[in-house]
């Protein structure tokens, strides 16, 4: 049981160049989430999803698009990367609330990326 | 919209002592859930313990208790017995019962001293 992963690790990125996130869960969540964390600032909510083939939007969903085409695995790309989107991204999963069961997310390891 | 806060950016507890963290938030619903997550050098976000606004009794794990006052809308985490392997980014978290998204806190980012 891997729980949440992420890939890559880390990436650097030239301005304007596109890249995905992948994030993958064993856990059969309902929920995946995508957040950015910054100094200072926490996590900030990306772009969630609250089951297969829905997304929707989170605090911060400028700049990036998601896709949640299969129940274990959750996108997150960067079609024309800019300094501002320079973060460590967290992948997370947890149960649905009408599921009863604990909600509680599950993080990944993070994605740190770097962008020239 | 509902708001975590975290007013100590740093703090520090000497090893085998006692340290509180605060949080408060800002909601007006009466019935939602309350985290503390520990994030460690190595980044991976942990959840330390997790509060039900509509219980009363205090949650614990081992040496983590909180001290959730509902009415001042305050959450902190007490650490007892602090291991030199507390030291990470502390954050506080809120949830609305029905709602799909987290609000997270600042951080607070702990220092053990041997």
């Amino acid at each position: 049981n891997a729980g949440v992963t992420q890939t890559p690790k880390f990436r650097v990125l030239k301005t304007g160049q596109s890249m995905t996130l992948l994030c993958a869960q064993d856990m059969n969540h309902e929920y995946m989430y995508w957040y950015r964390q910054d100094p200072g600032m926490g996590l900030r909510l990306i772009h969630y999803s609250v089951g297969e083939g829905t997304t929707a939007k989170g605090e911060v969903p400028d700049g990036y698009n998601v896709s949640r085409l299969k129940k274990q695995n959750f996108l997150l790309g960067l079609e024309s990367a800019a300094p501002s989107q320079t973060s460590v991204y967290f992948c997370a999963s947890s149960y649905s609330i009408s599921s009863g069961r604990q909600e509680t997310q599950y993080f990944g390891p993070g994605t740190r990326l770097l962008v020239l | 919209a509902q708001t975590v806060t975290q007013s100590q950016p740093e703090m520090s507890v000497q090893e085998a002592e006692t340290v509180t963290l605060s949080c408060t938030y800002d909601t007006s619903e009466s019935d939602y859930y309350l985290f503390w997550y520990k994030q460690p050098p190595s980044r991976q976000m942990i959840l330390v313990i997790r509060q039900e606004a509509y219980k009363q009794q205090n949650a614990t794990e081992n040496r983590f208790s909180v001290n959730f006052q509902k009415a001042a809308k305050s959450f902190s985490l007490k650490i007892s017995d602090s291991q030199l392997g507390d030291a990470a980014m502390y954050f506080c978290a809120y949830r609305k019962t029905s709602y799909d998204k987290v609000i997270f806190g600042p951080g607070t980012s702990l220092s053990v001293i041997p």
